[in-house]
């Protein structure tokens, strides 16, 4: 069974582009969680996705936008970046949300110039 | 507020010693979820352990076991005879049930950096 798969792995952007990130979760898990990793903050929950409803939010401004697709693949989207969201961004996936199993992917390196 | 405490931010022991990571967390809540997690320096994630609030039940695993305790709000990790693959950073997590069944709220700690020397 393949894993969860992140793409791409590393990415560098300049303040004030945007930027997706997409997110493959193992086949027939629903949910998709997304968290951000910094050295500062630690880890914090973005949001998760269930059948492309977002069902949980976590505390970040609105520029972190996410969907999910009907093959439960994932994106996340974030707006207006500002050096403050250089990070690693991991997703992860599980049949029925964080208090499932989580199986997490490798992540995506952002810097943010 | 929930708040998830781990207090040591690094450890250091040599292969075979046991080590133990402590884990301490604050919510007014009466049903709770504990997660322990292990990240290795490739980055993803592993689940090791979910624990709920009504289950005290200490758990082995191997060289794993887990201590969890309500009456000093933790849920420490003791890795017995560590070898060199537990080097890693490990985090502890909980999560509170919202209203409206699906919701929650999950906090984690920052993360204990274990390393394990041959």
């Amino acid at each position: 069974k393949a894993g969860v798969t992140q793409t791409p792995r590393y990415l560098i952007k300049t303040r004030g582009q945007q930027v997706t990130l997409s997110c493959s979760p193992i086949s027939g898990h629903r949910s998709v969680s997304w968290y951000q990793q910094t050295p500062g903050q630690g880890l914090q929950f973005l949001f998760e996705y269930f059948s492309e409803t977002q069902r949980n939010k976590g505390n970040f401004p609105g520029r972190f936008s996410g969907r999910q697709f009907s093959n439960s693949r994932s994106e996340m989207n974030v707006s207006t970046l500002e050096l403050g969201d250089s990070a690693l961004y991991l997703c992860a996936s599980s049949l029925g949300g964080a208090l499932d199993t989580q199986y997490f992917g490798p992540g995506t390196r952002l810097t943010v110039l | 507020a929930q708040k998830v405490t781990q207090a040591q931010t690094e450890i250091s022991v040599v292969e075979k010693e046991d080590v133990t990571l402590d884990c301490v967390y604050e919510t007014r809540d009466t049903t709770y979820y504990l997660f322990w997690y292990k990240q290795p320096p490739s980055g993803e994630l592993v689940f090791l352990i979910r624990r709920n609030s009504f289950d005290e039940q200490n758990e082995i695993s191997g060289r794993y076991s887990w201590n969890f305790q309500k009456s000093t709000s933790s849920f420490n990790f003791t890795i017995t005879a560590s070898q060199v693959v537990d080097s890693a950073v490990y985090f502890c997590a909980l999560i509170l049930r919202g209203s409206g069944g699906s919701n929650y709220k999950l906090t984690f700690g920052k993360g204990t950096l274990l390393t394990v020397n041959p």
